[in-house]
């Protein structure tokens, strides 16, 4: 069974500094790994995904994260943070490995908040 | 840009009624899918839908659950008879492929059964 880790509910950090949220991931194949925000009363927007390749991706508005595959992580990670970062993060997997290959399953979401 | 969108925002029910989720997938996707959303508790995958048929469904979606793509550009969720235990967001997603892509998420429906 596939299943992700977010280890903190709720991430502060200023405008302007960088900032990481942390995903970690357990699957029994190859994960494929995504990130998704969530701004309030809105769905869930995807940012960015890893499946093959060079280790660091690169998303909307300035995102990036970063494959691990030794520490079964992904962190996600901005260079400068913007108040309007400020939403909940989900990672997310996907093993197509086996059964459960269609579904996503998430974390349970951080909340970034980005202070003026 | 393309959006999935979902019919009610926000719809209350009785317990035992039976209510109808509406969505509108990307007019090019082939995979349909629904999650559900309990407040305060992780995203979670119901179906999916390919071809026609389900392809993959999770232990929530139980025989009170049915989902239908009635004619080529709506997919709905039924629930049969409510239970307050399916108050929840519930979110439908739909992707052009499986393997590399993306799933694009619609606004979701509050569901509230009371």
């Amino acid at each position: 069974a596939q299943s992700v880790a977010q280890p903190e509910d709720q991430v502060n950090v200023a405008e302007g500094n960088p900032l990481t949220v942390k995903c970690t991931y357990s699957v029994s194949g190859n994960p494929y790994l995504f990130w998704y925000v969530q701004y309030p009363n809105r769905g869930l927007q995807f940012l960015l995904k890893y499946i093959t390749g060079d280790n660091l991706v690169k998303g909307s508005y300035g995102f990036e994260a970063e494959f691990n595959k030794s520490q079964t992580s992904f962190h996600l990670k901005k260079p400068s943070a913007l108040v309007s970062d400020s939403a909940l993060y989900f990672c997310a997997v996907r093993d197509l490995s086996g059964a459960g290959s269609y579904q996503l399953t998430f974390g349970k979401g951080t909340k970034l908040s980005v202070i003026p | 840009e393309p959006e999935v969108t979902q019919t009610p925002s926000h719809q209350v029910t009785q317990m035992g009624q039976e209510v109808i989720l509406r969505c509108v997938p990307i007019s090019n996707h082939l995979y349909f899918y629904w999650y559900r959303q309990i407040l305060g508790q992780k995203v979670e995958f119901l179906v999916s839908f390919y071809n026609n048929e389900i392809s993959e469904k999770s232990e929530i979606f139980d025989d009170q659950f049915s989902v239908e793509r009635p004619d080529g550009s709506n997919f709905t969720l039924k629930i049969r008879s409510t239970k307050l235990e399916d108050s929840a967001m519930y979110f439908c997603a739909s992707s052009p492929g499986l393997a590399d892509y993306e799933q694009y998420f619609g606004p979701g429906t509050r569901l509230t059964v009371t």
